[in-house]
């Protein structure tokens, strides 16, 4: 089974600054690999995805993500942090044909003014 | 209504009380999924469902029994809950089977069990 490790349940940034969350899984296959964002009392909303192709994918609200093999990590990231980031962050990786995904146990982001 | 709508939003039950959880999808999905999100703990896959035929049970307690009688409709069937089963239940919907591809998510339904 897969595993998806997210380093860091707590990430506080200033305005402005760079945002970066790390995602590393386990996977013995190439693996398809998602970036949700939860705001508070809300579901969980699609970021970014890496499938095939190029791996630096570029997602919503300025966030962007790279697919390193050799590292099996997927860490997002973003340029200048805003406050309407602060929500909870998650990592998944899906395998199979039935789509079953994997979630990493999320990030909260802090962004203080 | 677009995209994946749960009802009700919140729900306060007793412990033997019998309630239910709807999910609708409007995005033409044929896969349907109920994860539970408890604090601290990451999302807990409960049920899948690939074109209307359960396909995942992760050995979920059988006080929740899932229902899903068409591919937009799916529904969770609560009864003599107990107190550690207050969390987020969110529903979710993809394209099953087709590998890849991004599940979308409802709001949610917190539910409180007293």
């Amino acid at each position: 089974a897969q595993s998806v490790t997210q380093l860091g349940s707590h990430v506080s940034v200033s305005e402005g600054a760079l945002v970066l969350l790390r995602c590393n899984y386990s996977s013995s296959v190439p693996p398809y690999l998602f970036w949700y964002v939860q705001y508070p009392n809300q579901g969980l909303q699609l970021l970014l995805k890496y499938t095939t192709g190029a791996t630096l994918v570029k997602g919503i609200n300025g966030f962007e993500a790279e697919f390193k093999k050799s590292e099996t990590s997927f860490h997002l990231t973003k340029p200048s942090a805003h406050m309407s980031d602060a929500a909870e962050y998650f990592c998944a990786v899906s395998e199979g044909n039935f789509n079953k995904f994997y979630f990493g146990s999320g990030t909260k982001l802090n962004v203080k003014p | 209504e677009t995209g994946v709508t749960q009802t009700p939003r919140h729900l306060v039950m007793g412990m033997t009380n019998k309630k239910s959880l709807k999910c609708e999808q409007h995005l033409g999905h044929n896969a349907m999924y109920w994860y539970k999100q408890s604090a601290k703990k990451p999302l807990e896959l409960m049920f899948v469902y690939n074109f209307k035929e359960q396909t995942e049970n992760n050995s979920v307690p059988s006080r929740f029994s899932p229902e899903c009688p068409n591919s937009s409709h799916l529904f969770l069937h609560l009864h003599t809950l107990q107190p550690e089963d207050s969390a987020l239940y969110l529903c979710a919907s993809s394209h099953g089977r087709t590998p890849g591809v991004e599940q979308y998510f409802g709001p949610g339904t917190r539910l409180t069990v007293t």
